[in-house]
């Protein structure tokens, strides 16, 4: 079956690190997205991309990059791990022109 | 400056009886509202959509009014399970932005047999 999958499921890091949250799906889908979920925040959009090559920066971007270097990964990146990263972060992706969008289990990352 | 809006942070309801979770927007450009459920420990599911030529839109036991001119939508739930007791997410697209969504703070809905 065609699935979302995020690895790690857990992450503990220091910081200052860097530290990569990996996304993958099988549904050959365009469109991908990463959001963080806080408590008294919800869900924001952090990043997303419409196909290979392309990035757009979403609400909460900063201390975030990503690239698209295929259809199934997205691979979001804390370039200098802070604190107030300390989240649960969902990727999810959707199929063109369909608002639809499918989520991954998520990475919960704490930040020391 | 919050664009969508879930002013209840909870709700309680009794099995059987109708669970009602509300959204206000502030954006007039939002041209697509869609509901997620979140179990804890798992990623946001799809649950039910509306586009903004629609007043009302139903899937079983969920249906989603939409009052534009008041900039509310509204999740009705008949009858409510035990089961449905989750996090609800409301979440809107804008005209011209693409797929991506803007999504609310969420209402836990516990609902007791």
């Amino acid at each position: 079956d065609a699935e979302i999958t995020q690895s790690p499921r857990h992450k503990i890091t220091e910081t200052g690190r860097q530290v990569t949250l990996a996304c993958h799906q099988t549904w050959n889908h365009n469109n991908m997205f990463w959001y963080r979920q806080d408590l008294g925040h919800g869900l924001r959009l952090i990043h997303y991309s419409y196909g290979v090559q392309d990035t757009n920066k979403g609400e909460v971007s900063d201390g975030y990059s990503v690239s698209r270097s295929n259809t199934e990964d997205l691979p979001l990146t804390l370039e200098s791990a802070a604190s107030s990263q300390t989240s649960v972060y969902f990727c999810a992706s959707s199929v063109d022109r369909s608002y639809e969008q499918y989520f991954g289990p998520g990475t919960r990352l704490t930040v020391t | 400056d919050q664009q969508v809006k879930q002013n209840s942070p909870s709700l309680s309801v009794q099995e059987g009886r109708i669970s009602i979770l509300n959204c206000d927007y502030t954006n007039s450009m939002f041209d697509y509202f869609l509901w997620y459920k979140k179990y804890p420990a798992e990623g946001p599911t799809f649950l039910i959509s509306i586009s903004s030529i629609k007043d009302k839109n139903e899937d079983g036991r969920f249906t989603v009014f939409l009052n534009k001119s008041a900039k509310h939508l509204s999740l009705h739930i008949v009858p409510s399970q035990p089961g449905d007791s989750a996090v609800y997410f409301c979440a809107a697209k804008s005209q011209g932005a693409g797929t991506a969504l803007i999504f609310g703070k969420g209402t836990t809905l516990s609902v007791s047999s």
